[in-house]
């Protein structure tokens, strides 16, 4: 199976920094990354497909880049409702992996 | 809008068995692949199991393969997830997802998205 590594776990950010969340592929999976947010007791929310295609939806502030086995997700400036947890997902395997996860608190 | 709604879940012993349902609505549903992720209490998300819209290719993630069932009635655009043998380490909330094949821009590849996912349910297995 694919192995999914986030870093950070955690991370403390003010409004308004720019925060990068990056995710580690355990083999190449080529753009097959996905990224997910979810706040406390709901479900996930897709933010970012294919590596670096927005959601319809979700805000400019968020980014991805990365390819092969190396990805990021950055938030340009925090606004008060991205303190969430967010997650990688792998769908190159339909044995589909997540990340760990990252929680991102309030400073 | 797409919906979906699971339902099924509650309190169960160890060893027990429990079958989840997800209704869904507002697409196409025999035209799309499901899934099942699971999130125990305080822990990240655990990818469940997968089955293709005509119930022809059917994944189990290791922990549960062999133990969980997961099947579809695309005439009753129903998604289910009979669960066998149920231990402590199953307790969680449970999600059904669609998968959305998404074009890659750069490759031409498609990509699977899970881009809409029910509220959850939760399952509890405790004596």
């Amino acid at each position: 199976d694919i192995q999914m590594t986030q870093s950070p776990s955690s991370l403390s950010a003010s409004v308004g920094d720019r925060v990068t969340i990056t995710c580690r592929a355990s083999q190449n999976i080529n753009s097959y990354l996905n990224w997910y947010q979810q706040k406390p007791g709901k479900a996930p929310k897709l933010l970012i497909y294919a590596a670096s295609s927005l959601q319809s939806g979700v805000p400019s502030r968020f980014s991805g880049s990365g390819s092969g086995t190396d990805f990021t997700l950055t938030i340009s400036s925090l606004q008060p409702e991205d303190f969430a947890t967010y997650y990688c997902q792998q769908s190159y395997s339909t044995l589909y992996t997540f990340g760990q996860g990252t929680k991102l608190e309030i400073k | 809008e797409v919906q979906l709604v699971e339902s099924g879940g509650g309190l169960v012993k160890p060893g027990g068995s429990l079958r989840l349902s997800c209704a869904a609505s507002g697409f196409t549903f025999s035209s799309y692949s499901m899934n099942w992720v699971r999130q125990a209490p305080g822990k990240g998300l655990e990818w469940v199991s997968s089955i293709s819209s005509r119930s022809n290719y059917i994944f189990y993630a290791d922990s549960v393969e062999g133990r969980f069932t997961i099947s579809r009635d695309n005439a009753k655009n129903s998604l289910y997830l009979q669960m066998d043998s149920l231990t402590a380490e199953d307790t969680a909330v449970y999600y059904c997802a669609r998968v959305d094949d998404r074009r890659d821009i750069l490759s031409g590849d498609y990509v699977g998205v899970f881009d809409y996912w029910g509220q959850g349910t939760l399952v509890t297995v405790s004596s």
